[in-house]
């Protein structure tokens, strides 16, 4: 069975400083991974998905996100948090078995960024 | 395109009565999906189709029913309300069900079940 676990509920950095969001998978299969993220009241919006196509994904808005087989992780980063980065973000992992379509959440880690 | 749309925004219900959430999307999606987010839960499947006269269960399926009629649409209805059915629901869409398939969420419709 496939799993995801967000090793961290809450992240507050200050603006200017690196992000990192930490991911754990668990899958038998090799694994369809993706970051969503959730601003205030607002619906989701990808910011990056694996594929297998290549172990460091760039994805919208200067994040990235390295698949590490070894350690079974696919942590966000960013090299500089800006204010508009505060939300909730989402490691999500595509199921297999049944309809690939679905989706496992992990759930969630919210960053907050000081001025 | 509007993307996936959801309807209402906001709800209140009595315990007991019954109410229908709309979801469609105008992207010629096969694979439609409901999800319920809880705090500190993440989002959970609750039903989803792989196309119209398709559907199937997801993980918490109790309390809800589902119908696809159409490509375009797929509304999900709460027969009997419970409180346990308050939430933030989101209606999701791709274009098929395959593994590397972005889906496309909506705005949410968050429900108040007293």
């Amino acid at each position: 069975a496939q799993s995801v676990t967000q090793l961290d509920s809450h992240v507050s950095v200050s603006e200017g400083t690196p992000v990192l969001l930490r991911c754990n998978y668990s899958s038998s299969y090799s694994p369809s991974l993706f970051w969503y993220v959730q601003h205030p009241n607002k619906g989701l919006q990808l910011l990056l998905k694996y594929t297998s196509a290549a172990t460091l994904v760039k994805g919208i808005n200067g994040f990235e996100a390295e698949f590490k087989k070894s350690e079974t992780s696919f942590h966000l980063t960013k090299p500089s948090a800006h204010m508009s980065d505060a939300a909730e973000y989402f490691c999500v992992v595509r199921r297999y078995g049944g309809s690939q379509g679905n989706l496992i959440f992990g759930k969630g880690t919210k960053l907050s960024v000081k001025p | 395109n509007a993307g996936v749309t959801q309807t209402p925004k906001f709800q209140v219900l009595k315990t007991g009565q019954s109410m229908t959430l709309q979801c469609a999307q105008d992207m010629n999606h096969e694979y439609m999906s409901w999800y319920r987010q809880d705090p500190g839960m993440g989002l959970r499947l609750i039903h989803y189709s792989v196309g119209a006269g398709i559907t199937d269960q997801g993980e918490v399926p109790n309390g809800y029913n589902v119908s696809r009629s159409t490509t375009e649409d797929f509304p999900l209805r709460l027969l009997s309300a419970a409180p346990s059915q308050t939430s933030v629901y989101f209606c999701a869409s791709s274009s098929s069900g395959g593994a590397v398939e972005t889906q496309y969420f909506g705005p949410g419709t968050r429900l108040l079940v007293l």
